[in-house]
């Protein structure tokens, strides 16, 4: 069985400080890890995906994660954080494209910009 | 190009009473997932269908049943509501192919009361 664990319920940066987000997983076979964001009153929507090849995962806004598998850890960075930035973030786990048993979702991290 | 749209937004039920959300895919995806996100949580699968048949199903009782049309979209059932399904219910649809990531709606909020 897949699970993810996201470290931090809520973590607050300044506007223009690094962000760091943690996510491990465990998962029995080579997965595929997505970071999700969700706005207020929203549905999610997808930063970045790492699937087979490049560990470094680049994404939309800025962001960027690294998959690590001897750390079975997949962190989102963002070198300067946005007021905009503000919203809850989700990591997820596959372990197969395609989904037939769905993405496994971590708690969430609710990310607090203060300016 | 249409995006996820999920019918109702919002909805409030009594305990033991059914309910029916609706989804409409994404043009031209031709799978739908479905989830629920309790408060404070991740999102949690509920199931998934592909060419109107259920292939992949999480950890849900029988009571939550779905649909899917041959034009797409998606209905979600619940019945003998219990207080415990209050929550936000995503829609998700995605190409059957590698690398189609999940295009989500914004949901439909479902209070029991």
């Amino acid at each position: 069985a897949q699970s993810v664990t996201q470290l931090g319920s809520h973590v607050s940066v300044s506007e223009g400080a690094l962000v760091l987000l943690r996510c491990n997983y465990s998962s029995s076979v080579p997965p595929y890890l997505f970071w999700y964001v969700q706005y207020p009153n929203q549905g999610l929507q997808l930063l970045l995906k790492y699937t087979t090849g490049a560990t470094l995962v680049k994404g939309i806004n800025g962001f960027e994660a690294e998959f690590k598998k001897s750390e079975t850890s997949f962190h989102l960075t963002k070198p300067s954080a946005h007021m905009s930035d503000a919203a809850e973030y989700f990591c997820a786990v596959s372990d197969r494209w395609g989904g037939a048993d769905g993405l496994t979702f971590g708690k969430g991290t609710h990310l607090i910009i203060q300016p | 190009e249409t995006g996820v749209t999920q019918s109702p937004t919002h909805l409030i039920k009594t305990r033991g009473q059914q309910v029916t959300l609706r989804c409409s895919s994404q043009s031209g995806h031709n799978t739908v997932s479905w989830y629920q996100q309790a408060l404070g949580q991740g999102p949690q699968f509920i199931f998934q269908y592909y060419r109107e048949e259920e292939n992949g199903r999480g950890n849900f009782p029988p009571r939550f049943s779905g649909l899917q049309f041959p034009n797409y979209s998606s209905e979600l059932n619940v019945n003998a509501l219990e207080l415990d399904d209050s929550a936000l219910y995503l829609c998700a649809s995605s190409l059957r192919r590698e690398n189609s990531p999940l295009h989500f709606g914004n949901g439909t909020r479902l209070t029991v009361t």
